[in-house]
């Protein structure tokens, strides 16, 4: 198993541009979210599915969409990138919900 | 209310020491508290967890005390290893993954 893989490692966006944070899970997991992680502040939700066709809004979903057409994959969506979305994003997936395991993360830097 | 805290920010402790992060809640609905484990430039790792229910879990040289009636719950760390020097968070869930909250984290640094 893969686990939970994410791309890319690393990108660098200008202010306006848009583009799509890639996950996929082969764990067969229902449950998958997005989180970002700040300095000095933890990881927040923006966005989760609790299954396909499923999805709802966390912490801090502002600027970001989602989608779950399949089990295996969900993709975050920038619309309109902001120096605010300077961060590292981390997809999890989880069997129930509550133990999330984590992906390695893609660093963004919106210039 | 959703707020989860945590202490301290930075933590040194010597190789075979005891190393012991705090957490407090305000959500009395929250009912799992898991602990997660970071690694510079990787994902955070499951650690242990606990549900309200119980008052102690211990796994390995890891355990978490949980006291329901002060909302607070503590991350030990037996015998501390140089291994163990890494970002740690505290985090508090309900309804099963709609309400997930993270501590700020707390940097431990194990000296040889």
């Amino acid at each position: 198993n893969a686990g939970v893989t994410q791309t890319p490692k690393f990108q660098v966006l200008k202010t306006g541009q848009s583009m799509t944070l890639q996950c996929a899970q082969d764990m067969n997991h229902e449950y998958m979210s997005w989180y970002r992680q700040d300095p000095g502040m933890g990881l927040r939700l923006i966005h989760y599915s609790v299954g396909a066709g499923i999805t709802d809004q966390g912490e801090v979903p502002n600027g970001y969409n989602v989608s779950r057409s399949t089990t295996e994959d969900f993709p975050l969506r920038l619309l309109s990138a902001a120096p605010s979305q300077t961060s590292v994003y981390f997809c999890a997936s989880s069997p129930t919900g509550h133990e999330q395991y984590f992906g390695p993360g893609t660093r963004l830097t919106v210039t | 209310q959703q707020q989860v805290k945590q202490s301290p920010q930075s933590l040194i402790v010597q190789k075979g020491g005891i190393s012991i992060i705090n957490c407090a809640y305000e959500n009395t609905a929250f009912d799992y508290f898991p602990w997660y484990q970071q690694f510079p430039g990787k994902g955070p790792a499951l650690l242990i967890a606990i549900r309200p229910d119980v008052s102690e879990k211990k796994e390995g040289r890891f355990t978490i005390s949980f006291n329901k009636s002060a909302k607070q719950f503590s991350l030990h760390i037996m015998d501390s290893q140089p291994g163990d020097s890494a970002t740690y968070f505290c985090a508090a869930n309900q309804n099963y993954g709609q309400n997930f909250v993270f501590g700020p984290g707390t940097r431990l640094s194990v000296l040889p």
